[in-house]
């Protein structure tokens, strides 16, 4: 099985702050890596799919970047809205796996 | 406007089961495969099942190997899962989703409000 391991899995930051999640697998994945952002009580929401394409809606305050074994996820100015837990998933081979999260909150 | 909505969810004694649906609109149904994914309380997300769009190829992720069976009715735009031999440990919100898949892109797209079962004495 793939293993994806999240860094940090948890991070206080202020409104404007520029915050980078790393995701790291066990073994490569090429491109199939998803980001996630998740709000308590709530569905996850899609924000990035192939390491590296917003999906439409998404902020472009949002990037993500990588491939093989090691991706990124950065918000280049947080917002209020922005404060979630974020997730990675890896879509290259079955078992699905996601990492453990990462819990985003405000300073 | 895609919708996914599940059902199902509630109150299980340990070793009982629960049938979950996932009522899909707004999109080809039979078009996309589907998935089933939890979160334990306070917990991160767990994958538990994928199924094609045809029905024909099914996945299960080991910890509900052999106790859960994903299925699907395209006639009617739902999808289900089968939930046998009940654990504490199983007890979760249960989201289902759809899965884009087109070459090199892959992603759960839209997700339901999740349905939560609790598998307690």
């Amino acid at each position: 099985d793939i293993q994806l391991t999240q860094s940090p899995s948890f991070l206080s930051a202020s409104v404007g702050d520029r915050v980078t999640i790393t995701c790291r697998a066990s073994q490569g994945i090429s491109s199939y890596l998803v980001w996630y952002q998740q709000k308590p009580g709530k569905a996850p929401k899609l924000l990035i799919h192939a390491a590296s394409t917003l999906q439409s809606g998404v902020p472009s305050r949002f990037s993500g970047s990588g491939s093989g074994t090691e991706f990124t996820l950065t918000v280049s100015s947080l917002q209020p809205e922005d404060f979630a837990t974020y997730y990675c998933q890896q879509l290259r081979s079955y078992p699905i796996t996601f990492g453990q999260g990462t819990r985003l909150e405000i300073k | 406007e895609v919708q996914l909505l599940e059902s199902g969810g509630g109150l299980v004694q340990p070793g009982g089961s629960l049938r979950l649906s996932c009522a899909g609109s707004g999109f080809t149904f039979s078009s996309y495969a589907m998935n089933w994914v939890r979160q334990a309380p306070s917990k991160g997300l767990e994958w538990v099942s994928t199924i094609s769009g045809s029905g024909g190829n099914t996945y299960y992720a080991d910890s509900v190997k052999g106790r859960f069976t994903i299925s699907r009715d395209n006639s009617k735009n739902t999808l289900y899962l089968q939930m046998n031999s009940l654990r504490a440990e199983d007890t979760a919100v249960y989201y289902c989703a759809n899965y884009f898949y087109a070459g090199g892109n892959r992603y759960f797209d839209y997700w339901g409000q999740g349905t939560l079962v609790t598998v307690s004495s």
